[in-house]
């Protein structure tokens, strides 16, 4: 079955350093997206992105956040200069936008951040 | 904006038990609705979901969801629960006629008793 990939599982990083996320989406689909669940908190919106533009965000997703889709695979979360409260999972998720599961989201297994 | 609640944030059964985890939801319009769930170090699988068909939707590993507009629900349940079910569980709902953007809620952790 094909599936989101996610990379790294876990990172620990100081506060104000730069961490990229990255993610590998299924090869077929066409949106793709960023979402964050703080420890004991709501899976939260961050941007959504589909021909090689943000189409959504969230206002959570600020001039700290940008997302680039360097190849025809690989969809990256930057964020810089992090802060403590920016500890979260961070899931990737695409879905086809046509055919059968259209609008159906397939999530990765997320990128646990530790800003310390 | 659409949203959703999940009432309790565990719910604990003993295995064999009946599961219910609740969800309600509150949109504008009609909604799509989903349940995702989330094992383990794995990503947020979706179970069903919600798109204006059929009120009674049966989702994988004997889960079911009912969709009830007039108390604005969409409550997972299974008849009889299996040690394998522990998990997170997500509601989600998305806006027809919208973006494509699922708005979720905090989830509910199931957990099986022996």
């Amino acid at each position: 079955e094909p599936e989101v990939t996610q990379t790294p599982s876990h990172q620990v990083t100081q506060m104000g350093q730069e961490v990229i996320l990255r993610c590998v989406p299924i090869s077929n689909h066409l949106y793709f997206y960023w979402y964050r669940q703080i420890l004991g908190q709501k899976v939260e919106f961050l941007v959504s992105f589909y021909n090689n533009e943000i189409s959504e965000k969230s206002e959570i997703f600020d001039d700290q956040f940008s997302v680039e889709r360097p190849d025809g695979s690989n969809f990256t979360l930057k964020i810089r200069s992090t802060k403590l409260e920016d500890s979260a999972m961070y899931f990737c998720a695409s879905r086809p936008g046509q055919g059968n599961g259209a609008n159906v989201l397939t999530f990765g297994a997320g990128s646990r951040l530790t800003v310390l | 904006a659409q949203s959703v609640t999940q009432l309790g944030s565990h719910v604990s059964v003993s295995e064999g038990a009946l599961v219910l985890l609740r969800c309600n939801y509150s949109s504008s319009v009609p909604p799509y609705l989903f349940w995702y769930v989330q094992y383990p170090n794995q990503g947020l699988q979706l179970l069903l979901k919600y798109t204006s068909a059929a009120t009674l939707v049966k989702g994988i590993n004997g889960f079911e969801a009912e969709f009830k507009k007039s108390e604005t629900s969409f409550h997972l349940t299974k008849p009889s629960a299996h040690m394998s079910d522990a998990a997170e569980y997500f509601c989600a709902v998305i806006r027809s006629g919208g973006s494509y953007i699922p708005t979720f809620g905090r989830g509910t952790s199931l957990i099986v008793h022996p």
